[in-house]
């Protein structure tokens, strides 16, 4: 399997608060992503990075941004959670475009 | 709507092949079939993707049609461990992610 952690792995919190989710990797691997995965609404892209400091929006970017400071770590921050970006949230890598991308264990986020 | 339309659920026989199919006739030339599996509460796991050519790797094959339109996912001896949610998706990569529908829910019988 990928080398590929996510923390925390669970995380309850409160409307209006910043939450930072972390997905660290040791594959090395250029291209990481963050989805949220929601009943009725399947798996969807929020961010991803290409590179060290670059990045882009996804599908559901709103409410979200990230930040790739390091090749291994790629950071999800919710600036004021609200309770629609309850969901669980995995990280996924890649070694390229058009390349596999393997993915975390997945980080369950309620906010109340 | 769902990029890929694959049966909800499907039944086999453990020991036996599984096959399972997608139809995906909205990808572009330089999409690449992706199929992936989840059990309960893991993170999605790669199984096998293509661009035209069928493909083998030690977990299953996958079939793609001349036309590209559809594709078939074989287990070719299915395990109790084999029982998941499948989901066939495609993409260019980079900004296009991978998105999962619904996917097959594929129960393997002992």
């Amino acid at each position: 399997d990928a080398g590929i952690t996510q923390s925390p792995r669970h995380k309850v919190t409160e409307t209006g608060t910043p939450v930072t989710l972390r997905c660290h990797q040791t594959e090395n691997h250029r291209y990481m992503y963050w989805y949220r995965q929601d009943p009725g609404h399947g798996l969807r892209l929020i961010h991803y990075s290409y590179g060290v400091k670059d990045t882009d929006k996804g599908e559901v970017s709103d409410g979200y941004s990230v930040s790739r400071s390091k090749t291994e770590d790629f950071l999800l921050t919710l600036e004021s959670a609200t309770s629609s970006q309850t969901s669980v949230y995995f990280c996924a890598i890649s070694p390229g475009l058009a390349y596999e991308q393997y993915f975390g264990p997945g980080t369950r986020l309620t906010v109340t | 709507d769902a990029k890929t339309t694959q049966p909800p659920s499907m039944d086999c026989a453990e020991g036996r092949a599984a096959n399972l199919p997608c139809n995906h006739s909205t990808i572009s030339g330089n999409e690449y079939v992706y199929w992936y599996r989840q059990i309960h509460s893991q993170g999605p796991q790669y199984i096998i993707h293509g661009l035209k050519n069928n493909e083998t790797n030690e977990m299953a094959s996958l079939i793609i049609t001349e036309d590209r339109k559809s594709s078939t996912l074989i287990l070719p001896h299915a395990t109790l461990r084999d029982t998941a949610v499948y989901y066939c998706t495609y993409s260019g990569g980079g900004a296009d992610g991978l998105t999962f529908g619904k996917g097959t829910h594929l129960i393997i019988q002992p």
